[in-house]
């Protein structure tokens, strides 16, 4: 059963840059399956930030696309999310998830509260 | 851009039928949506896929009473016998060519 768990910095600087990475258990990151990151803001909605795959190629929401940055470690088994210039508003929960055909999610991770503040 | 609209909130009680509703934006009644359980303290959990023509695949551990239809640009969630766990955030969600978008979000209150 594939297992995904986010790990990174629980607090970022304005105008720095946050660095989360999902490590994928249970499944191999070489498969043919898509990988995604998914935000939710405190007292908001769900927002999709990205999905890629293996080889490289990737899927940003245009909203945020002039500044995040998906890769993936396939000898480690994860992927990684990094989103420049962050504001306050960027302050949410974060999570990765198993994608299917880069169209939707099917498996999560449980979530990393990330704080934008000084 | 397609757009999915959500009711804020729906309720039910304790063994009671609840039908949650997704209505996609205009040009996109052929889609497909998904449906994903936010509860706290717990991962989220993707629900289903429901598809334009009322057919749906759950994923794995869903329960039987969780079902899934459409009727045009609408797509539902029916939660059947409502129990104490259903309680949390429903989200559906889609796509179109290679962009995702969710929908707001429903909370669902079990009375």
């Amino acid at each position: 059963q594939v297992q995904l768990q986010e790990s990174g910095p629980g607090l970022v600087k304005p105008s720095e840059t946050l660095s989360l990475t999902c490590t994928v258990s249970g499944y191999s990151i070489s498969s043919d399956y898509y990988w995604s990151w998914i935000r939710q803001p405190p007292g908001k909605g769900l927002e999709w930030i990205g999905t890629i795959y293996h080889s490289g190629s990737t899927f940003y929401n245009p909203s945020l696309k002039s500044r995040v940055t998906m890769s993936v470690d396939t000898p480690k088994n994860q992927f990684s999310l990094k989103l420049r210039s962050v504001t306050a508003a960027d302050t949410a929960v974060y999570y990765c998830a198993r994608d299917v055909s880069g169209a939707y999610p099917d498996n999560w991770g449980q979530g990393t509260l990330v704080t934008v503040s000084s | 851009q397609v757009v999915l609209t959500q009711s804020p909130s729906a309720s039910g009680s304790l063994g009671a039928s609840v039908k949650l509703t997704c209505t996609l934006s205009s040009g996109h009644s052929g889609y497909g949506v998904t449906w994903h359980q936010l509860r706290p303290e717990k991962v989220p959990r993707y629900v289903m896929k429901v598809n334009s023509d009322g057919s749906h695949n759950k994923g794995a551990g869903i329960p039987d009473r969780f079902s899934g239809s459409s009727s045009g640009a609408e797509r539902y969630f029916t939660i059947s016998s409502l129990q104490s766990e259903d309680e949390g955030d429903y989200y559906c969600q889609t796509w179109d060519t290679g962009i995702q978008v969710f929908g707001g979000g429903t909370k669902l209150t079990v009375l």
